[in-house]
């Protein structure tokens, strides 16, 4: 089965711009989603295909991908986007599975 | 509003199985797939399976094949998800979620999620 990495954890200063990056080799085949998931909540997705943001979702979210990594961006970082986040897309098995990445927590200094 | 409203806590022992239930409200049952997924205390989300609510067909992740069934009724706009030999390790959250996908196999996307339901496992 397919994996996705991303980093454990990366901080930014308020204000600033934190890019979150997923590898795996099924994200030359199929487009990556995020999900930001704050403690003792349900996961939310914040971007999808090529580069589309969820209604509600604050356009300092952007996504994009080349190759077998797809990334997250944050321009301008609030301190309400201190989160978890995680990538996800179908298996590279070509069989209706999915999998998610290993996750990204983001600390707003 | 679109919306799943999941079943409540489960505390269950060892060996036992567990069958959560995800109800769909504010939009057309049979035309999103849904996904189950969960997360164990600490740790990062883990996909387990996909069901068609329109005819029923699934697809599992390898690691719960033969231990999970996911069902889904209709008349109900409800999906279940019933895992069986359970373990501590299987002790998490587990969330419903729905497949928004474009249905061009290649844009894929969990766009509306449940609450969560959190299933112990314990002696």
């Amino acid at each position: 089965s397919s994996e996705l990495t991303q980093d454990p954890a990366v901080s930014v200063a308020l204000g600033q711009t934190v890019r979150i990056t997923c590898q795996g080799d099924s994200l030359r085949s199929y487009y990556a989603s995020w999900y930001q998931q704050k403690p003792g909540q349900a996961p939310v997705l914040v971007i999808y295909g090529k580069n589309n943001r969820p209604s509600g979702i604050p356009d300092r979210f952007s996504g994009s991908s080349s190759g077998n990594t797809a990334s997250l961006t944050i321009t301008g970082a609030q301190a309400e986007d201190e989160a978890d986040y995680y990538c996800n897309s179908r298996d590279s098995s070509g069989n209706h599975l999915y999998v998610f990445g290993t996750g990204t927590k983001v600390t707003v200094l | 509003q679109v919306q799943l409203v999941q079943s409540g806590a489960e505390v269950k022992k060892p060996g036992a199985s567990v069958k959560v239930s995800c109800k769909a409200s504010g939009y057309t049952f049979t035309s999103y797939y849904m996904h189950w997924v969960r997360q164990a205390p600490g740790q990062g989300l883990e996909w387990m399976g996909i069901i068609n609510p329109s005819g029923g067909s699934t697809s599992y992740a390898q690691k719960f094949q033969g231990r999970v069934t996911m069902t889904r009724d209709t008349s109900t706009s409800t999906v279940y998800m019933e895992l069986s030999s359970l373990r501590s390790e299987d002790t998490a959250v587990y969330y419903c979620a729905r497949d928004g996908g474009a249905g061009d196999g290649y844009t894929t996307y969990m766009d509306v999620w449940g609450k969560g339901t959190t299933v112990t496992v314990s002696s």
